[in-house]
């Protein structure tokens, strides 16, 4: 079973620091995706990496797709409140189905 | 563009009743699948529609629970005999056929408070 292991679970920061949030499987995705997901609305798509190696750049957040497309790193710049929310990885499985790590969930204090 | 719309947005009922949640997804979306929510956790898969394959059912937690996609748009969750372990929040997604990168587009949800 193909699984993707999201961490931490849990993360509270001061506005203004730096984080990385981590997403990991013992298997090969053909791509992955990241969401923000803020309370009272569904998760939105902020990026999909395809390529291994691939680094994507959002504003202040930039998306790291590994070499062997395992796993996929989310790190944030300064971090500002707006930026709190349950980020979510997710891939197609070998049935082509999409699969969801259960999330880090982030509080930026201000 | 019109996104994913569910309805009803909140749903309060008696345990035992039977509830009926609706998704519209995004028009030409051949991808559908229900989620659940529970407070303050992630995603929790429950069923999967994909044009006009059998749906992947794998994840309906029991026989209460079913769903079912209407000419391959509109779906409902219909959950009966409902239990107060139901309560949650009922996400609904649809995405493209796009085979390599499938974007989910979801919708905000249908809270279930089962009293």
């Amino acid at each position: 079973t193909q699984l993707l292991e999201q961490s931490p679970q849990f993360l509270s920061i001061q506005e203004g620091e730096n984080l990385t949030v981590y997403c990991n499987s013992s298997s090969v995705f053909s791509s992955l995706q990241w969401y923000r997901q803020e309370p009272g609305e569904g998760p939105v798509l902020l990026v999909t990496v395809v390529t291994g190696g691939e680094v994507k750049k959002l504003k202040r957040l930039t998306f790291q797709f590994g070499d062997a497309r395992k796993d996929s790193s989310l790190h944030i710049t300064a971090a500002q409140p707006g930026d709190t929310g349950l980020y979510l990885c997710a891939g197609p499985n070998r049935d082509d189905k999409i699969i969801f790590g259960k999330g880090t969930r982030l509080h930026i204090l201000p | 563009g019109a996104g994913v719309s569910q309805s009803p947005s909140n749903k309060v009922t008696e345990k035992g009743k039977d509830v009926e949640l609706r998704c519209d997804p995004i028009s030409g979306h051949t991808a559908l699948y229900w989620y659940r929510q529970s407070l303050g956790q992630g995603l929790e898969f429950l069923i999967y529609f994909q044009g006009n394959s059998a749906p992947d059912k794998s994840g309906l937690p029991s026989d209460r629970f079913s769903a079912e996609r209407t000419g391959g748009s509109v779906s409902t969750l219909t959950i009966q005999r409902t239990q107060q372990e139901d309560s949650a929040v009922y996400l609904c997604a649809s995405s493209p056929s796009d085979p390599e990168f499938r974007p989910q587009h979801f919708g905000d949800g249908t809270r279930l408070s089962i009293l």
